[in-house]
C-alpha cells in the first residue's frame, strides 16, 4: 500500500529565514508524481510544487524547491526567504494519499 | 476559470440524522475525489470518480456513505445515518484526467460538518 509520512507536526521559521519540511512515501511504483500542497487557515488548499520521479534535477518554483531522494524515497520542500503568508498547513501527496501535515509557523 | 464549488459551507446536525454535501468541478475535469479531513490531520480518500464512474472507494464507509456522479460533472455525498466521529470538514477536489497522474487536484473550500 501507498504511504505518505510526515514526521513534522509543527515547525516554525523567523520571517526571511529558511525551513525545510520533511516527507518520506513509500510506493512500488517506478514513474510517478509528489506533490506540496498548502492549506491556509480557513482557505481552500492549493499546490505548491509537484516532482516527477523519472527527472533528476529537482523542482524549483520561486522561493520554493524540493530535495528529492528516489532511493530514499524522501522528498522533502524548502521554503526560502520565509514570508508571514507562508503560514499555513503543509501537506506531501502522493497520487491520493495525504500526509498528516505540518503546520508552519512564521515568526515576523 | 471558476474554481471547484461546494454547498452547504457548514452543516450542523444530530446523529443519526442524514445530510448530504454538493460539488461542483471545474468544467472539463473529468476526475472528482471526495476526502475527509478531521481536524489536525490530513484529507483521507473516500471516493474517486472518472467521469461519471468509480475509480476508487475502497475507504468509503459504504454502511452509511454513498456518492454519485450523474452524467459525470455534478457529484452530493450523503451520509446516513451520521455518526459522531463524522464531524470532519468534507474535502471537493477535481482533476483534469486521473490517469495523468502528474495532475494537480483542484480543491474546494470544504464543507464543516458537526454532529451533536
Amino acid at each position: 500500500a501507498q504511504t505518505v509520512t510526515q514526521s513534522q507536526p509543527e515547525m516554525s521559521v523567523q520571517e526571511a529565514e529558511t525551513v525545510t519540511l520533511s516527507c518520506t512515501y513509500d510506493t512500488s511504483e517506478s514513474d510517478y508524481y509528489l506533490f506540496w500542497y498548502k492549506q491556509p487557515p480557513s482557505r481552500q488548499m492549493i499546490l505548491v510544487i509537484r516532482q516527477e520521479a523519472y527527472k533528476q534535477q529537482n523542482a524549483t518554483e520561486n522561493r520554493f524547491s524540493v530535495n528529492f531522494q528516489k532511493a530514499a524515497k524522501s522528498f522533502s520542500l524548502k521554503i526560502s526567504d520565509s514570508q508571514l503568508g507562508d503560514a499555513a498547513m503543509y501537506f506531501c501527496a502522493y497520487r491520493s494519499v495525504f500526509g498528516e501535515g505540518t503546520q508552519l509557523t512564521v515568526n515576523p | 476559470e471558476a474554481g471547484v464549488a461546494q454547498s452547504p459551507r457548514y452543516k450542523i446536525i444530530e446523529k443519526r440524522q442524514s445530510v448530504a454535501f454538493w460539488c461542483n468541478p471545474i468544467s472539463g475535469h473529468a476526475t472528482l475525489y471526495w476526502y475527509q479531513q478531521i481536524l489536525g490531520q490530513g484529507p483521507k480518500l473516500l471516493i474517486q470518480f472518472q467521469n461519471n464512474g468509480v475509480v476508487d472507494d475502497s475507504q468509503l464507509p459504504k454502511d452509511r456513505f454513498s456518492a454519485e456522479r450523474l452524467k459525470g460533472v455534478d457529484s452530493t455525498l450523503k451520509i446516513q445515518p451520521a455518526k459522531l466521529e463524522d464531524s470532519a470538514v468534507y474535502l471537493c477536489a477535481s482533476s483534469f484526467h486521473s490517469s495523468r497522474a502528474g495532475n494537480e487536484q483542484f480543491f474546494g473550500p470544504g464543507t464543516r460538518l458537526t454532529v451533536l
